[in-house]
This record gives structure tokens, C-alpha cells and sequence, in this order.
């Protein structure tokens, strides 16, 4: 089973600076199976990211995925409102799917 | 549009059955696999099982494999989990959330990433 630990475990910045988060695999992910979900309080997860880089259907392009391998990278260019929120990311290149454990945005 | 709605969550003794159905809306429910993914209260996601347009194909956790039992009825549009042998720690809002793909090979489970997610029903165990 490949085990994803994210850092941090919790972001404290204001609307508009930058956000990275951070998502490293115990084993290599295959194919760059990794997808990323935002959810917010009292709410259903949400597809941001798949295939490591590729934005979901009517997700803003201030969201971008990055990485390879065991090491993967979701930055929010720029932080709105309605962007606060908890992020975890998921592999699902084969075994046992997993999640993170998350990394919550939260205003500063 | 797309819509995953969760019913047959509530409160039941440690040892208990329940039954959860997600009934599918917006799309060709026998064209995609569907997932249940549960989260424990302050706690992260975890997946739960998965199953096949079909039903050719199911997987699980190991901490649900002997419990738990997915399945579907394409002419009704829904998902099923049938939980059994409840335990505390089952307690959790589980959600449906459907993928393009699942498909399994030489003992090994493959999946499409999770693109609609329902809203959730809340399993309480509890004595």
C-alpha cells in the first residue's frame, strides 16, 4: 500500500499569497496517478487535480498540480476567499487506493 | 447535471447491519464505476470499496474485506453497501463518488481518479 503523507498539516496565509502544498509517496505513484480534492466544511470533496497536472472540468487556473514519482505539488497562485479549505491529495495507480491526510488552508 | 444522493445512514449498535444506497442522476450510471470513501469525525478520507460498470470487478479495504459488501443495480441507477459486523470505529460520513474506470488484473485494482462525490450519510456505531 503507498502511504501519502502531506505537509504541511496546516497553511496559515491571507487572500492573494501563494499556496504549496506538499504530497510525497512511500512508493512511486505509477503514471502520475495522483489526484488532489479540495472540501470545505460540512461539504462532498471536490476534483481539482487528476493525472498529477491536469485541472477538472470548470476548476480556475490559479490551481496547479505538479510532480512525478514520489513527489507532488498543488500551488494556488493566488489565494481567494473561497479557496480556504482543507486539500488532499489521492493516488490511484494500482493497489489499494489512498488519500493523504490533508493540509488545511486556513486564513492568516 | 451530475447528482450522487446518499440514503440508509443512522445510528446502529456495535455488532449491527446497515444498508447504504447512493442513487445515481445526470448520467449513464452502468457506464461508470462507482466508490464508497468514508470520513471518521476530524478525520482524513478513506477509501472503502469500489466496483465495476458491470460488476465484474469489486474490491475493499482490508479493515472492511469480510464486512462489507458492494454492489449495483444499473436499472435502479444505485450503489450499494451492505455493512455488517459494525464497530465503533466504522463510525463516519460515507460518500458515494463515481470514476470513469475501475478494473482489476493479476490481483492488482486499478482506478480512474473520483470526479462526483455525493453528499454523505452519516453512520453512527454506537451501544
Amino acid at each position: 500500500e503507498i502511504v501519502l503523507t502531506q505537509s504541511p498539516g496546516t497553511l496559515s496565509l491571507s487572500p492573494g499569497e501563494r499556496a504549496t502544498l506538499s504530497c510525497r509517496a512511500s512508493h512511486s505513484v505509477r503514471s502520475t496517478y495522483l489526484a488532489w480534492y479540495q472540501q470545505k466544511p460540512g461539504q462532498a470533496p471536490r476534483l481539482l487535480i487528476y493525472g498529477a497536472t491536469r485541472r477538472a472540468t470548470g476548476i480556475p487556473d490559479r490551481f496547479n498540480g505538479s510532480g512525478s514519482g514520489t513527489d507532488f505539488t498543488l500551488t494556488i497562485s493566488r489565494l481567494e476567499p473561497e479557496d480556504f479549505a482543507v486539500y488532499s491529495c489521492q493516488q490511484y495507480g494500482g493497489g489499494p487506493l489512498t488519500f493523504g491526510g490533508g493540509t488545511k488552508v486556513e486564513i492568516k | 447535471e451530475v447528482q450522487l444522493v446518499e440514503s440508509g445512514g443512522g445510528l446502529v449498535k456495535p455488532g449491527g447491519s446497515l444498508r447504504l444506497s447512493c442513487t445515481a442522476f445526470g448520467f449513464t450510471f452502468s457506464s461508470y464505476s462507482m466508490n464508497w470513501v468514508r470520513q471518521a469525525p476530524g478525520k482524513g478520507l478513506e477509501w472503502v470499496s469500489s466496483i465495476s460498470g458491470s460488476s465484474t470487478y469489486t474490491d475493499y479495504a482490508d479493515s472492511v474485506k469480510g464486512r462489507f459488501s458492494i454492489s449495483r443495480d444499473n436499472a435502479k441507477n444505485s450503489l450499494y453497501l451492505q455493512m455488517n459486523s459494525l464497530r465503533a470505529e466504522d463510525t463516519a460520513v460515507f460518500y458515494c463518488a463515481r470514476s470513469a474506470y475501475f478494473y482489476c488484473t493479476n490481483g492488482v485494482c486499478f482506478s480512474e481518479s473520483f470526479d462526483y462525490w455525493g453528499q454523505g450519510a452519516l453512520v453512527t456505531v454506537s451501544s
